[in-house]
């Protein structure tokens, strides 16, 4: 079962580009990277997935290097309302019944004007 | 845009008393997922359905803890007896299918307070 290990908290300001990185040393071969965003009362929301290289969508882009030992969220132009809760997740994928997400206890970003 | 409808979205109950919260996924979605999560801590997974069937309850405390999908639609979770340690959000999930497991629609979930 791979583990994830990513900041505790982060601040940043508005307008600036933020990075979060997420170590995953012993990931699988069939193992899928995610990212949810959690705002305080509400469930967790899906921000981006990838297996290897970079992948980019309208929210965000996700680098991850050869090795895939670990991966980059990276917010472009943060602003106050993505103040929240970014968790890295490793998605057990055996193609079977069982694939599941496990989460940690993700990363508070803490966006200020 | 679709969502996953959960309910109540608060719960306040005594210990020792039977307690239940309801799911509806987004239509077609296969794969529904009830998590728990304690202030402060990430989701974790109770249960697992592929339509109707139950593919993962492992963590499920199954002396006090029943989930079922009986059409392999909604879903309902239920605590009998509930403890003070279950506090905690109650969060539905949804998914369209093994393939797509890591994109997974959340409810706004279900506060639950045991006093």
């Amino acid at each position: 079962l791979a583990k994830t290990t990513q900041p505790i908290s982060m601040d940043s300001y508005e307008g600036q580009e933020v990075n979060i990185t997420c170590s995953h040393n012993n990931i699988a071969t069939n193992d899928y990277i995610t990212w949810y965003q959690q705002f305080p009362s509400q469930g967790p929301r899906f921000i981006i997935q990838g297996y290897k290289t970079k992948v980019t969508n309208e929210v965000a882009s996700l680098f991850i290097p050869a090795d895939r030992k670990s991966s980059t969220l990276s917010l472009p132009r943060v602003s106050l309302s993505d103040t929240a809760v970014y968790y890295c997740l490793v998605g057990e994928n055996y193609g079977g019944a069982t694939n599941k997400l496990i989460f940690g206890t993700g990363t508070l970003l803490a966006v200020q004007p | 845009e679709a969502e996953v409808a959960q309910s109540p979205r608060y719960k306040i109950t005594e210990k020792s008393q039977a307690v239940a919260f309801w799911c509806d996924p987004i239509s077609g979605h296969a794969t529904l997922y009830w998590y728990r999560q304690i202030l402060g801590q990430g989701p974790e997974l109770l249960v697992q359905f592929q339509d109707e069937s139950v593919v993962d309850d492992s963590q499920l405390p199954k002396d006090r803890f029943s989930a079922e999908r009986l059409k392999g639609v909604d879903s309902t979770l239920k605590i009998q007896p509930a403890e003070l340690g279950d506090s905690a959000m109650y969060l539905c999930a949804s998914s369209l299918g093994q393939d797509r497991f890591y994109e997974q629609y959340f409810g706004p979930g279900t506060r639950l307070t045991v006093t």
